[in-house]
């Protein structure tokens, strides 16, 4: 019964492909984010839709695409991936734009570009 | 962009030894989360702080706002191997669904 979910959790592909990570929320939240964690920990906010619509679009390359089927599900997608992309992937969500609730995370993708 | 200014990046502390992180902003913070990741895990949420001046605890964890509402710490008394990982604060600022994190501080506690 994990709260946020995402897959897959490691991903090894080489430069040049196109890749997918999934993310779901089994907690009714209505908001839901995407961030990178580079190797010396920063956490850099990428995305955030609030009830499926995109609400922060953080100058991300638009070789990424987020996509929200539904305020439980958002999915990103990475086209002509590259060696910069290397990184953790988090999907969080929490309960509202303006409130006060915490940001929920996932386990994290693990990406390695060969 | 708003700005949160944590430090230090890393601290190493023998097991038993306070540890204290700091964040700093040159504006006036919204409020202030904290968060904890553990090395291969995920950011997890530990408090808030909304009041100017409020203090509160956790066992042996102490989170401070500032007065001015442009700092907070938090401060571990007598580290255990358990506290390993890297300490987030995060303002929720004034842009809607947003969190601005600070860098975080590592911490490596030898036993």
């Amino acid at each position: 019964d994990t709260a946020v979910s995402q897959t897959p959790k490691y991903l090894v592909t080489q430069m040049g492909n196109d890749k997918s990570i999934k993310c779901e929320q089994n907690l009714g939240h209505d908001t839901m984010y995407w961030y990178k964690q580079d190797s010396k920990k920063f956490l850099k906010i990428m995305f955030s839709y609030n009830n499926k619509e995109l609400i922060i679009n953080e100058t991300v390359p638009n070789r990424f695409s987020p996509k929200s089927p539904d305020k439980a599900h958002l999915n990103l997608h990475i086209n002509s991936l590259e060696l910069g992309d290397s990184a953790v992937y988090f999907c969080a969500s929490s309960q509202g734009l303006g409130s006060n609730q915490p940001q929920h995370f996932g386990d994290g993708t693990r990406l390695s570009i060969l | 962009g708003q700005q949160v200014m944590q430090i230090p990046q890393y601290q190493h502390v023998q097991e038993g030894e306070d540890f204290t992180t700091y964040c700093n902003s040159s504006t006036t913070l919204s409020n202030i989360q904290w968060y904890k990741q553990r090395p291969g895990g995920h950011p997890v949420f530990l408090i808030q702080l909304v009041k100017s001046g409020e203090v509160k605890k956790q066992k042996r964890l102490t989170f401070q706002f500032g007065e001015a509402k442009k700092n907070s710490s938090l401060h571990i008394t007598a580290t255990q191997t358990t506290d390993v990982g890297t300490y987030f604060c995060a303002d929720r600022g004034s842009t809607l669904g947003r969190l601005y994190f600070g860098r975080g501080t590592q911490l490596t506690v030898w036993p």
